[in-house]
Formats: structure tokens, sequence, C-alpha cells
């Protein structure tokens, strides 16, 4: 079973540009999240999809920020424009609609943006 | 949503047994606790997760208490591949099967030959 895949790895961009992140899930997972850590500090929750619906959007910085999920499938992440405080590892994880107890979420391995 | 305190780090030596510690106070009668594991350059990744009194699988235990305010991550005997930062997180896990989480800190564990 493949896993959560995230792309780009890396993106280097200058400021005021925008930028697009991808996330597939794994198959079948309905639930769908974003997290990111900016630089030095912790990870934080940035919204949670359950299919293409937004369930939870609540940790979005700003409108500069824009997430997608059309199908209920994969989910974009746009930054645009992209300002300097943006740059960080951009975490998508996913679980099962109906995890029982397991509450598992199983993450990418990130989407390193940088911005000049 | 409960906020966690753990240490911000722990050396050991391979072989040993490893207790991590997570403080959480203000846990709610619904919230779980997980421990994740992260590697430098990857996503956190699950190790175990428990409600109360102990939970145990082939990679690690989970104790919890009665009063569930703290728990501990044990890892038996370590090795260098171990050396990882872990984190603690206390959540609610809905019907929906998702919740969201807050990670804190997280623990970096070094573990040296």
């Amino acid at each position: 079973e493949a896993g959560v895949t995230q792309f780009p790895s890396h993106s280097v961009i200058e400021k005021g540009q925008t930028v697009t992140l991808r996330c597939d899930p794994i198959s079948g997972h309905d639930n769908l999240y974003w997290y990111r850590r900016v630089m030095g500090k912790e990870i934080k929750f940035l919204l949670h999809f359950v299919k293409e619906s937004k369930q939870d959007e609540s940790g979005m910085p700003n409108n500069r920020f824009l997430a997608e999920r059309t199908g209920g499938t994969y989910s974009t992440l746009k930054v645009q424009p992209a300002e300097l405080e943006d740059s960080g590892v951009y975490f998508c994880a996913s679980s099962r609609l109906l995890a029982g107890r397991t509450g598992e979420l199983f993450f990418g391995e990130g989407s390193r943006l940088t911005v000049l | 949503l409960a906020k966690t305190t753990q240490p911000i780090s722990m050396d050991s030596y391979e072989g040993q047994e490893v207790n991590i510690t997570c403080s959480h106070n203000n846990i709610a009668t619904n919230d779980y606790i997980t421990w994740y594991q992260q590697f430098p350059s990857q996503g956190p990744r699950f190790i175990i997760q428990g409600y109360k009194t102990k939970v145990t699988n082939e990679v690690a235990s989970l104790f919890i208490p009665a009063d569930r305010k703290s728990s501990t991550l044990s890892l038996p005997r370590v090795s260098l591949s171990d050396t990882a930062v872990y984190y603690c997180l206390v959540g609610d896990i809905g019907n929906t099967g998702g919740f969201k989480t807050i990670f804190g800190a997280g623990t970096r564990l070094f573990v040296k030959a």
C-alpha cells in the first residue's frame, strides 16, 4: 500500500510568487490534514478535510493560503502571494474516516518551502 | 485541547530501556494519548496510543496512571536507529475518526553506542 505522498519535496520561490503543494493521501482515507512547521517552531495544524469538505480550517494563518480537495482525493495547498514567514515544512496526513480508536495519522515526508 | 509537557531532550545508550514521560494535567474525558516518532526530513510516524492503564505493541509500551494526567512511553532496548524526536499528543477522537492535534516541542532522544 502506497503511503501519503507529497510534491514537491522542496520548493524555492521568491517573495510574492505563488506555490502550490500537493498531497496524495492513502487510498480510501477520507480524512486529510495539513500541518506546517515554520523555522524553529512546533508543528501546527492548518486544516482538516473529510472527503472534499473542509471540516476545520481554524489553523489557516491568513487568506493567502487556499486549500482544496476536489473529488475527495488529492489535496492542494496554494500560497499566494508567498511571504518570507511562510518558509517551513508543510506536512500532509491522512486517516480513515471511521478509525475506531486507533487514531493513527499517516504522514507524508513533507514539502519544504523556502521563500527568498 | 490538552497541552502537553515533555522533557526537551534525553540521552541513552544502546540496549537500555528508555522512558519518556509526558504531562497533560488538563486532559479531558474523551481524550486519547498518542505518541509519534519523527526522524529528520520525515513526517511523524505513529508509535502507540492509549486511553488508560497499559498498552503494549511490538515497538513500545504506554503506561497511563489512573488520573491520566501523565503518560510514559517506554522503549525497550533502544538502538542507534531510535534516535529521533518523540511527540506526545492528547486529543479527542470523534466519531469522524479524525481529531485536531497539537504537537508540542517533543523530546529529542539521542542514543549513543
